[in-house]
């Protein structure tokens, strides 16, 4: 079955940039999807299709998707961007969609 | 403004049964295909099952095909999901999302979310 794999934990100061890796084999030719998940609420869609934004989310957050990595860019981070984050592909082989481990941001 | 409700979770022993439900509000519920994605607790994200819009297709994840089943009634504008033969490892918070279509799709909006325990 595919796997996508991410880092456990990215720590960031205010102000900086924090980078988010999702692994997987060929991902560049997926289409990645990437929530945020507060603690004790519903997971949000903020990245879609590699770099989409949904409406309402601020342009802080970027994706982007080549060869084995898919990337979350949270720039400026604030207090506010301390959650959970998965990546997230469909995947054709097995027909079924795949989460990754997740990563928890933590801001310093 | 797209709301999502569920509910029907609670505390069941191995071996019985759940139905979860999820009520859907703001949007043309027979437009989209639906989901169940459930996160174990302290855990990760887990698909379970999608359904099409007409329910001509379903699509389960293969640690509950045969076991649960995932239905929907587009005239009340609400998705089930009927849990038999449920094990521990079942524990989870169940979400329900709705998806666009089949594929490549992301879950654009996800409700809160009802917690399943399977415990003796």
């Amino acid at each position: 079955s595919y796997v996508l794999t991410q880092p456990p934990s990215v720590s960031v100061a205010p102000g900086r940039t924090a980078r988010i890796t999702c692994g997987g084999n060929n991902i560049g030719s997926k289409s990645v999807h990437w929530y945020q998940q507060k603690p004790g609420q519903a997971p949000v869609l903020v990245v879609y299709y590699d770099d989409d934004r949904p409406s309402g989310i601020p342009e802080r957050f970027s994706g982007s998707n080549s060869g084995n990595t898919a990337t979350l860019t949270i720039s400026r981070v604030e207090a506010g961007d301390e959650a959970g984050y998965y990546c997230q592909v469909w995947d054709s082989d097995s027909d079924h969609y795949v989460f990754g481990t997740g990563t928890e941001v933590t801001v310093l | 403004e797209v709301q999502l409700v569920e509910s029907g979770g609670g505390l069941v022993q191995p071996g019985g049964s759940l139905r979860l439900s999820c009520a859907a509000s703001g949007f043309t519920f027979n437009t989209y295909w639906m989901s169940w994605v459930r996160q174990a607790p302290g855990k990760g994200l887990e698909w379970v099952a999608n359904m099409k819009q007409d329910g001509s297709e379903k699509y389960y994840v293969d640690s509950v095909k045969g076991r649960f089943t995932i239905s929907r009634d587009n005239a009340k504008n609400s998705l089930y999901l009927q849990m038999n033969s449920l094990r521990a490892e079942d524990t989870a918070f169940y979400y329900c999302a709705r998806v666009s279509g089949r594929g490549w799709y992301p879950f654009d909006y996800w409700g809160q979310g009802t917690l399943v325990t399977v415990s003796s």
